[in-house]
This record gives C-alpha cells, sequence and structure tokens, in this order.
C-alpha cells in the first residue's frame, strides 16, 4: 500500500527566511503525482505545488518549490521568503490515478515576524 | 470557472441521529468527487468515491455511506450517527488534481 510520511509535525520559520518541508513516500509503481496543499486556520484546502514524477524537473510556483528525489521516493517543499500568511498545514499528497490520492499527517508551520 | 459547495459549514449532532450533507460542483460536468474525513490536528482519510452517478467506491467500512443523484451532487449521509463520526468533512473534485470544498465541521454529541 503506498504510504505518505511527513516526519515534522511542526516547524516553525522567521518572517523572510527559508523553510524546507520534508515528505517521503512509499510506492512501487513508476507513475504518479505528488502535491503540495495547505490548510490554513480557514481549514480550506489550497494546492500550493503538484509535481508529475514522470518529470525531472522539479516544480515552482513564485516562492514555493519541491526537490523531487524518485528514486530516494522523496518530495519536500521549500518556501523561501517566508510570510506570515504562509502559517498554516501543509500536507503532502501522493497519487497514480486522483481516485486513490493518501495524504501524510501533516507539517503544522509557524511563521514568526 | 469551477466551484464547489458544502453545507451546512457546521452541524452539531445527538448520538444516533441520521446525517446528510450535500456538495455540489459548478462548472464542469461528469467530474470525479470524493469525500474525505479529517480527524482533529490529522491528515485527510478518503471516505467514498464516485466516477458518475449511481457510482460509488467505499475506501473505509463504517456506518456512513454516499450516494451521487446528479452529475454534480454527491451526498455523505449515515442512519445513526457514532461519537467516533465528528470530524471535519470535505469534499473534493479532481481534474489534474483535487479541487476541495470548503468543509464541514459535525461534532457528534
Amino acid at each position: 500500500a503506498q504510504t505518505v510520511t511527513q516526519s515534522q509535525p511542526e516547524m516553525s520559520v522567521q518572517e523572510a527566511e527559508t523553510v524546507t518541508l520534508s515528505c517521503t513516500y512509499d510506492t512501487s509503481e513508476s507513475d504518479y503525482y505528488l502535491f503540495w496543499y495547505k490548510q490554513p486556520p480557514s481549514r480550506q484546502m489550497i494546492l500550493v505545488i503538484r509535481q508529475e514524477a514522470y518529470k525531472q524537473q522539479n516544480a515552482t510556483e513564485n516562492r514555493f518549490s519541491v526537490n523531487f528525489q524518485k528514486a530516494a521516493k522523496s518530495f519536500s517543499l521549500k518556501i523561501s521568503d517566508s510570510q506570515l500568511g504562509d502559517a498554516a498545514m501543509y500536507f503532502c499528497a501522493y497519487t497514480v490515478n486522483n481516485n486513490d490520492m493518501r495524504f501524510g499527517a501533516g507539517t503544522r508551520l509557524t511563521v514568526k515576524p | 470557472s469551477q466551484t464547489i459547495h458544502q453545507w451546512p459549514a457546521t452541524l452539531v449532532q445527538p448520538v444516533g441521529s441520521p446525517l446528510s450533507l450535500e456538495c455540489t460542483v459548478e462548472g464542469t460536468s461528469n467530474p470525479n468527487l470524493y469525500w474525505y474525513r479529517q480527524a482533529a490536528g490529522r491528515g485527510l482519510q478518503l471516505l467514498f468515491y464516485s466516477v458518475g452517478i449511481g457510482q460509488i467506491s467505499s475506501e473505509v467500512p463504517q456506518n456512513l455511506s454516499a450516494s451521487r443523484p446528479q452529475d454534480r451532487q454527491f451526498i455523505l449521509s449515515s442512519k445513526k450517527l457514532l461519537l467516533s463520526d465528528s470530524g471535519f468533512y470535505l469534499c473534493a473534485w479532481s481534474g489534474y488534481e483535487q479541487f476541495f470544498g470548503p468543509g464541514t465541521r459535525l461534532t457528534v454529541l
């Protein structure tokens, strides 16, 4: 069974600094998709970034980028120039066909002013 | 653009009472639809998904059920709620990724 592990229950970062959130996953598939979702206090799930496993290039979205290491089954999220609005729960997710999306337990990110 | 609605936003129900949570999607046709539950401080657990009208797949055996009476409507139900059914329920639809509704906070007393 596919599992997603986020080993950092909580992280904190100083405003304007950079933070990296870790995610590892277990799969025997070669084609799949990985995601990072953000859940602020409103509890709305917001897609942050998406990575296709067949792409070697790491995805980036403005201040958010990933370090995708397929062989190591690692998918970390880097947030640069952290802002107060980045404070939220962050969930790593994995899916093969979108009908079986698996989520990690989440990392709570605190941004200190 | 596509939007997804859920209601009610919050619900407090006694143990043993029935439940009906509704999710509707606008701006797309024949979407794949999903129900998730999120316990406090935890990740998301997939409960049901549907690839079309009347087609429901269950991921976790429990006292909840789901139905899809219309293309863009997905309903989560229970005949008798348990204390353990308390949580935050999220509906989602998928394109290349999953898009989530605003959620329903259910408290069973």
